[in-house]
């Protein structure tokens, strides 16, 4: 059984603060990671997928780092807006198959 | 453009029955599709993969005789929770392999309720 695990669960910030999650992994067998951005009644969005070690992706205000060698991948947004309460999903890819750390839940208060 | 289309969002229904959940690709040929299961407070958990056409592949721990699955055409997969107990009572939400270089879209989710 893979362990992906994300940190922190939830987390609270306040309009315009600026934030970050992390995701482990195991540091063998790595194909890809993948970061989804899930709010409520809706399918999971995909923000990134990272591939090699040392990739960094940007989208906007929110932009990812991985390094593979350790097995962890950070998620960050620049000036949290409201629209930005979500869950953020990781996702490990190994072949042809996810396996999704439990996600952070981000709540931003205007 | 790689849309799923799941239904229904939502199903309450009684121990003993049965209850299906589909899977449309709207704008995209899915010949692998990944059904996942979530219980509150945990991540989501591959249950079964199933190709067009031929026989689902099972996780560990997932009876294949509850969880009929079947991918009949390259737009539709379908599960099924047969004789449903309320410990199945889950959120579930399929996903599909668009083709695309690391292509996963998903569906929006099911939430069983069974009474």
């Amino acid at each position: 059984i893979l362990n992906v695990e994300q940190s922190p669960q939830s987390l609270h910030v306040q309009e315009g603060d600026s934030t970050n999650f992390t995701c482990s992994f195991p540091s063998s067998n790595f194909y890809a990671l993948h970061w989804y951005r899930w709010e409520t009644a809706k399918s999971p969005e995909a923000l990134f997928v990272m591939t090699l070690n040392g990739d960094e992706k940007k989208k906007g205000r929110i932009s990812a780092t991985l390094n593979t060698k350790e097995g962890y991948s950070y998620l960050y947004i620049k000036g949290s807006q409201p629209e930005d309460s979500a869950t953020y999903l990781c996702a490990f890819n190994a072949g042809n198959m996810l396996t999704f750390g439990g996600g952070t839940r981000l709540m931003v208060k205007p | 453009g790689a849309v799923v289309s799941q239904h229904p969002s939502r199903v309450i229904c009684k121990s003993g029955t049965s209850v299906k959940i589909e899977c449309r690709s709207l704008d995209f040929q899915a010949t692998t599709m990944f059904w996942y299961r979530q219980f509150p407070k945990q991540s989501l958990m591959l249950m079964a993969t199933s190709n067009e056409g031929s026989k689902a592949t099972y996780e560990q721990g997932v009876e294949k005789d509850k969880f009929l699955i079947n991918h009949a055409s390259l737009t539709l997969s379908t599960l099924t929770v047969t004789s449903a107990h309320p410990e199945d009572s889950s959120f579930y939400i399929c996903s599909a392999w668009t083709g695309r270089p690391y292509g996963y879209t998903f569906g929006s989710g099911t939430r069983l309720t069974v009474v």
